[in-house]
């Protein structure tokens, strides 16, 4: 069965540092999503993204964060220079269209020290 | 996207039915109701959505009451593996951003 996979499964970084996950979404999806969840909290949604575009972001998402899609099949969110409270686990997730069902990744542990 | 109100922790023995409630008295006539759990730190997995019909799959059933203002997911027969947070979320279409409240933490018991 297709699945969203994500890597690194951890990353630990230094604050103030740029750090890079990455996702596969599902091969013929075309809406791709990022939400994270602090330790003990909900999960939040950061950003929607859809023909090379984003099509939705919340609050969190600000100028430190980016999404692209370099090539065909993977889809990576940045933050540029990061924060003890970015400290959470970042989840990828897709759907194939708008009003198709979002199927999540494993998520990545971020550590930020 | 409607609000919802789902119970914070709830207790099933193994082998039994696990019926999750959930309201969302002020879902709208567009609006579907998902629901996903969550297995330790892992990756919300999506259980079932419906609009206004009972729906089921391999994994539960979802019954939808007839004004829409509350559903209940149901675990046929819950195993240990069962054990979880699950969400009960309201929203126009899946490509919107989803709202995961706290959800129900789910504990099967041996």
């Amino acid at each position: 069965e297709p699945e969203v996979t994500q890597t690194p499964s951890h990353q630990v970084t230094q604050m103030g540092q740029e750090v890079i996950l990455r996702c596969v979404p599902i091969s013929n999806h075309l809406y791709f999503y990022w939400y994270r969840q602090i330790l003990g909290q909900k999960v939040e949604f950061l950003v929607s993204f859809y023909n090379n575009e984003i099509s939705e972001k919340s609050e969190i998402f600000d100028d430190q964060f980016s999404v692209e899609r370099p090539d065909g099949s993977n889809f990576t969110l940045k933050i540029r220079s990061t924060k003890l409270e970015d400290s959470a686990m970042y989840f990828c997730a897709s759907s194939l269209t708008s009003q198709e069902t979002q199927y999540f990744g494993p998520g990545t542990r971020l550590l930020v020290l | 996207d409607a609000k919802t109100t789902q119970p914070p922790s709830m207790d099933c023995a193994e082998g039994r039915a696990a019926n999750l409630p959930c309201n969302h008295s002020t879902i709208s006539g567009n609006e579907y109701v998902y629901w996903y759990r969550q297995i330790h730190s892992q990756g919300p997995q999506y259980i079932i959505h419906g609009l206004k019909n009972n729906e089921t799959n391999e994994m539960a059933s979802l019954i939808i009451t007839e004004d829409r203002k509350s559903s209940t997911l149901i675990l046929p027969h819950a195993t240990l593996r069962d054990t979880a947070v699950y969400y009960c979320i309201v929203g126009a279409k899946a490509g919107n951003m989803l709202t995961f409240g706290g959800g129900t933490r789910l504990m099967v018991k041996p």
